[in-house]
């Protein structure tokens, strides 16, 4: 499994939609994209996940081009409860879903 | 559902010392996952089992840890002898299987070695 590669940090304001991008250049046919949130003093919390093309669920998008070798994930009129770190590990499902983690963004969302 | 349920939720020792952690995995989940995360390293699985045997130890730093899942309800990660430098949080996930890609995480235990 490829590790991924994020901004670091990221500044957003209440209302905005705001787009995080992972680069995984390295990924292989046969993983997965994952993101996932994490709050202060918790453990992460699965986002969504997906293979291509565009993903959708009622908290977030997730944008794959046709290549694979990055993804965005869309966050809809953010609040100042969104603000955490997000990470975007690979999975291989036939690897028993292991997940590497990169070093994640930390999105901070201001008034 | 409690969720994934991990004890202690903090533990402070000496160096020298023995530590085990423990986790309680979701009901019905065959999965299980070991992480360690540290403000240098980020998040690091050490181990993953399923159907309550260990697949991949690659992460498990040194033979000082073990990992053992003696039932599909209960793991435990130890440490033998503790170093400080092994103080972190550690966190327990499951998940419903090998072809699940959702993990869910515990709350963590915070390792701190003096």
């Amino acid at each position: 499994l490829a590790k991924t590669t994020q901004p670091i940090s990221m500044d957003s304001y209440e209302g905005q939609e705001v787009n995080i991008t992972c680069s995984h250049n390295n990924i292989a046919t046969n993983d997965y994209i994952t993101w996932y949130q994490q709050f202060p003093s918790q453990g992460p919390r699965f986002i969504i996940q997906g293979y291509k093309t565009k993903v959708t669920n009622e908290v977030a998008s997730l944008f794959i081009p046709a290549d694979r070798k990055s993804s965005t994930l869309s966050l809809p009129r953010v609040s100042l409860s969104d603000t955490a770190v997000y990470y975007c590990p690979l999975t291989e499902l036939n690897q028993g879903g292991k997940l590497i983690f990169g070093q994640g963004t930390e999105l901070s969302v201001k008034p | 559902d409690a969720g994934v349920i991990q004890s202690p939720r903090h533990e402070v020792t000496e160096m020298g010392q023995e530590v085990t952690l423990r986790c309680k995995p979701i009901s019905g989940h065959n999965s299980l996952f070991w992480y360690r995360q540290t403000m240098m390293r980020g998040l690091e699985l050490l181990i993953y089992f399923n159907n309550n045997v260990p697949i991949d130890d690659s992460g498990m730093p040194e033979d000082r840890f073990s990992a053992k899942m003696p039932n599909a309800s209960f793991s435990t990660l130890k440490i033998q002898p503790s170093e400080p430098r092994d103080s972190a949080v550690y966190f327990c996930a499951s998940s419903e299987g090998a072809s699940a890609y959702e993990q869910y995480f515990g709350p963590g235990t915070r390792l701190t070695v003096t």
